[in-house]
């Protein structure tokens, strides 16, 4: 249980495109979805807190503008990198906060998207 | 700023315990302690986690000191597959993450 899955899984386009990535919740629902950022040889960064059915919650200094985060229901959340650039090239990795677990509401990870942007 | 610290790299022999460290001083009394891995270009995989309790499950051991200031994670019989890094992260659960540097373990033949 508590499979957590992205797509697509690597996605390359051109500076100034749009790009859309999917996260789901596979076997159980999450009000709560997180979407992190990691770069070559870092830790994972914290983007922001996507709860359903309400607007996300960014961290300092990630552009809400920028990076469109929709939970539009318990099982899904997606992140659009609006006018993508070089810079913007990174590992997305979202995870999903199951709430049945009987202590402490453990997060579960998506298996992360490659994007690349040219 | 993440609220633990954790050696930057160990090794551990096939077969051996790999027993991972964790410092956590500031915890607060309403904070679990999660341990993660992440396999080279995959998402973080959860392991196990605790309150207050030594926990165990078919992955690892949770070890907690009696005054929650720091914890252990015991693999008790590294594979090569265990090869990853390992990160110790402290949260009340229903708050955000904040990720470390973590623990890169290598797991030699």
């Amino acid at each position: 249980g508590a499979v957590v899955s992205q797509h697509p899984s690597r996605v390359i386009c051109k500076s100034g495109t749009s790009v859309k990535i999917e996260c789901r919740s596979l076997d159980f629902q999450a009000t709560t979805m997180f979407w992190y950022r990691q770069f070559p040889k870092q830790s994972l960064m914290l983007m922001a807190t996507s709860n359903e059915g309400s607007k996300a919650t960014y961290e300092q200094g990630v552009e809400k503008d920028k990076f469109l985060i929709n939970h539009a229901s318990l099982t899904l959340s997606t992140l659009t990198v609006t006018s993508a650039h070089p810079e913007d090239s990174s590992f997305y990795i979202c995870s999903a906060r199951d709430g049945r677990d009987r202590a402490g509401d453990t997060q579960y990870f998506g298996p992360g998207t490659r994007l690349t942007v040219l | 700023d993440a609220k633990t610290t954790q050696p930057t790299s160990m090794d551990c022999a096939e077969g051996r315990a790999a027993n991972l460290p964790c410092n956590h001083s500031t915890i607060s009394g309403n904070e679990y302690v999660y341990w993660y891995r992440q396999i080279h270009s995959q998402g973080p995989q959860y392991i196990i986690h605790g309150l207050k309790n030594n926990e165990t499950n078919e992955m690892a051991s949770l070890i907690i000191t009696e005054d929650r200031k720091s914890s252990t994670l015991i693999l008790p019989h590294a594979t090569l597959r265990d090869t990853a890094v390992y990160y110790c992260i402290v949260s009340p659960g229903t708050y955000k993450y904040i990720f470390g540097t973590g623990t890169r373990l290598k797991v030699l033949a």
